[in-house]
């Protein structure tokens, strides 16, 4: 059974271009977590999505950020017009539907914008 | 999610147990316990998580204050591969909410293990 698996696993923008980021969560999972980490900061919530809906998008910034998780294939971060502000590791997680199981992350994409 | 406090960082030597201590004086009846490690330059890793009673697992045991505003992570044997950031989260099950997915972490302890 396969991980969280998150690519690319680096991915170099210029500013203004735009970043997609994909993750593939385990099999039989339907819940999909995204987390940013800006160097030496902690872990700070984006956004939950379940199977075409977006349950809690309270962490993501207003404008350039969005997220989906189709009913096939991966969840996409997309980040448009990208500044140098977005370079960071951008993690995925997910879970079963149950709201206690454990959140399994991939290993991230790191992000940098030059 | 309720707010926890831990030390910002421990040393341990090889094979010594370690116990990382982090209080949840505003911990509700819904919160479990969450225990979550991030070695370097990965995504975070589960370790172990609880309600009330203490809990074991194959990499750590997790010991619950009686009162539930604290607990410890307990780390049998370090070795050098337990050298990583360790988060304590609160994570409320309360179905009815959206916001009970998610995890929330704070700063964490960095804990340094030492041949």
């Amino acid at each position: 059974n396969a991980g969280v698996m998150q690519n690319p696993r680096h991915l170099v923008r210029r500013r203004g271009q735009e970043a997609r980021l994909r993750c593939s969560p385990m099999k039989g999972h339907s819940h999909v977590y995204w987390y940013r980490q800006l160097p030496e900061e902690g872990l700070k919530f984006m956004v939950y999505l379940q199977k075409e809906n977006i349950i809690d998008e309270s962490g993501m910034p207003k404008e350039r950020f969005s997220a989906e998780f189709p009913k096939e294939g991966p969840s996409i971060l997309r980040i448009q017009q990208v500044v140098r502000g977005d370079s960071a590791a951008y993690f995925c997680a997910s879970s079963p539907p149950h709201p206690n199981e454990k959140l399994f992350f991939g290993s991230g994409t790191q992000l940098s914008v030059l | 999610d309720a707010k926890t406090t831990q030390p910002n960082s421990m040393e341990s030597n090889e094979e010594e147990p370690v116990h990382l201590p982090c209080n949840h004086s505003t911990i509700s009846g819904t919160d479990y316990i969450h225990w979550y490690r991030q070695l370097p330059s990965q995504g975070p890793e589960y370790v172990i998580h609880g309600l009330t009673s203490n809990v074991n697992n194959r990499m750590a045991s997790l010991a619950i204050a009686e009162d539930r505003k604290s607990s410890t992570l307990i780390l049998h044997r370090a070795t050098l591969r337990d050298a990583a950031v360790y988060y304590c989260i609160l994570r409320d099950y309360n179905a009815g909410g959206t916001s009970y997915g998610k995890l929330t972490f704070g700063q964490g302890t960095i804990l340094t293990v030492h041949p």
